[in-house]
């Protein structure tokens, strides 16, 4: 049964930092990984799609990478700002079905 | 374009007592989900649905159930409310899964409270 792991559960963070936000999976049959971002009473935004062949995708100051292999994802954030706070969630499509398996998610708050 | 639009926006219920959380998507998205979030929790699957007149078991399905009449809508219908189904409802769509159209794109959530 496919499991997907964040740590850490929370993390702060001067502003300006360079970051990196783990997630880990037990199950390298998947079709693509996701990581989506969560306001506070917000519904989710999707940030950066990977597909199960790709191993990295950025847009603007994040970048995510994939390694199938090891059961692992990270979110790279360069030079946070207060405007990052948020909880980032990782999720992934295993093979064969049409369902996602989320994350418990990492709680940023990144401090002025 | 509005996206995927849900409600109402909260909601209070009696144990026992039933009710439809709504959820429209104007993308003409053939795949709809359901989820619940409990508090510092992820995302569990209630049911999903691949098109107009198909609709399958999530993770945790017990105590809901769903119809998909058109594309554009897809509600939930929680019967026999129970203070376990106090939680956050969140609709999503997508095209139909594949390498670069999985994208799901979310609601803003139905916080639900049963007392």
């Amino acid at each position: 049964k496919q499991e997907v792991t964040q740590i850490p559960a929370a993390l702060s963070v001067p502003e300006g930092e360079n970051l990196v936000l783990n997630c880990s999976f037990t199950d390298s049959a998947i079709y693509n990984l996701q990581w989506f971002r969560q306001d506070p009473g917000k519904g989710l935004t999707s940030l950066l799609l990977i597909q199960s062949s790709q191993r990295e995708q950025t847009s603007g100051r994040l970048n995510a990478s994939l390694d199938k292999s090891s059961g692992r994802s990270t979110l790279y954030i360069a030079a946070s700002q207060p405007g990052d706070s948020a909880t980032y969630l990782c999720a992934v499509r295993p093979m064969g079905t049409y369902k996602y398996i989320f994350g418990t998610g990492t709680r940023l708050k990144v401090l002025a | 374009n509005a996206g995927v639009t849900q409600t109402p926006k909260f909601r209070i219920l009696k144990i026992g007592q039933s009710m439809t959380l709504q959820c429209t998507q104007d993308m003409n998205h053939n795949y709809m989900y359901w989820y619940r979030q409990d508090p510092g929790m992820g995302l569990k699957l209630i049911y999903y649905s691949v098109g107009a007149g198909i609709t399958d078991k999530g993770e945790v399905p017990n105590g809901y159930n769903v119809s998909r009449s058109t594309t554009e809508d897809f509600p939930l219908r929680l019967e026999l409310a129970a203070p376990s189904q106090t939680s956050v409802y969140f609709c999503a769509s997508s095209e139909v899964p594949g390498q670069s159209t999985d994208t799901q794109y979310f609601g803003p959530g139905t916080r639900l409270t049963v007392l």
